[in-house]
C-alpha cells in the first residue's frame, strides 16, 4: 500500500529540546516537503528537497534542520532555536505516473506537535 | 510575485444546499491549479487539479472546480453538501517554469455544514 508515513501522530516535548520528525514515502517520489500549519495561517514551507543528498530552505526554516540521506525518507529536525515550535507539521511528496508537467504533491497524515 | 487568495475564510451552509468557495491567483506565466481538502488533525487530501484542457474539472465526492484564466481564477463548486463534507478547502497554484515544483497556497476557507 503505497503512501506517506509520519510519526508518532501527537509529540510532546519539553522547552529546550531538540526533537525529530519522521517522514518515510514508498511512492518513489523524488521531491519532498516540510510545511508548518498554524490556524489561520495556512501552509508555510518549511525545507525541501528535489533529490536525495540535496535540500533547500523554504520560507520559514529558522530553526529547523533536515536530512536527506535516502529517497524515502526525509526526517525535520525542530531545534531549541525555534522560538515557538507548537504547531501541526505535515510531510509531502512530489510525483506521479505521467510527465513531470503532470506531478502532484501528496501528504502525510501530519505530526502535532506541542511543547511544554 | 505569485500569490493566492481564497476570498472567504469561512462558509456556512446548510445540509443538502450549493456551495462556492473562491480563489484568486496572480502570476506572470501559466500555472497549474489545485484544490485540496483537509479533515480535522489530518493530512491535505486532493480534491481535483487543472493541468491543462477543459478549464471545468471534476473531482472526488461530487466538487467541480473551473478555471478562468481571465479572471484569474478557479472556483470550487458543489450543488448538494454533506455534513461529511465540513472541512478545511486550500487552493494552490503551481507556476508551469522549468522545474519549479513548489505550491504557493491560499490561507484556506473553513466550510460547515450545518444540518
Amino acid at each position: 500500500d503505497g503512501g506517506i508515513t509520519q510519526s508518532p501522530k501527537y509529540l510532546f516535548r519539553k522547552e529546550g529540546q531538540n526533537v525529530t520528525l519522521s517522514c518515510e514515502q514508498n511512492l518513489n517520489h523524488d521531491a519532498m516537503y516540510w510545511y508548518r500549519q498554524d490556524p489561520g495561517q495556512g501552509l508555510r514551507l518549511i525545507y525541501y528537497s528535489q533529490i536525495v543528498n540535496d535540500f533547500q530552505k523554504g520560507d520559514i526554516a529558522e530553526g529547523y534542520s533536515v536530512s536527506r540521506e535516502k529517497k524515502e525518507s526525509f526526517p525535520l529536525t525542530v531545534t531549541s532555536a525555534q522560538k515557538n515550535p507548537t504547531a501541526f507539521y505535515l510531510c509531502a511528496s512530489h510525483g506521479g505516473s505521467g510527465p513531470p508537467s503532470t506531478d502532484t504533491q501528496y501528504f502525510g497524515p501530519g505530526t502535532r506537535l506541542t511543547v511544554l | 510575485a505569485q500569490s493566492v487568495t481564497q476570498l472567504d475564510s469561512q462558509v456556512p451552509v446548510f445540509e443538502e444546499a450549493p456551495v462556492e468557495l473562491r480563489c484568486n491567483y496572480s502570476s506572470s506565466v501559466s500555472v497549474y491549479l489545485f484544490w485540496y481538502v483537509q479533515y480535522p488533525n489530518q493530512g491535505l487530501q486532493l480534491l481535483l487539479k487543472y493541468l491543462s484542457g477543459s478549464t471545468l474539472v471534476k473531482g472526488i465526492n461530487g466538487f467541480e472546480a473551473e478555471f478562468n484564466k481571465s479572471q484569474t481564477s478557479f472556483h470550487l463548486r458543489k450543488p448538494s453538501v454533506h455534513i461529511s463534507d465540513t472541512a478545511e478547502y486550500f487552493c494552490a497554484v503551481r507556476e508551469n517554469a522549468g522545474n519549479n515544483r513548489k505550491l504557493i497556497w491560499g490561507l484556506g476557507t473553513s466550510l460547515a455544514v450545518n444540518p
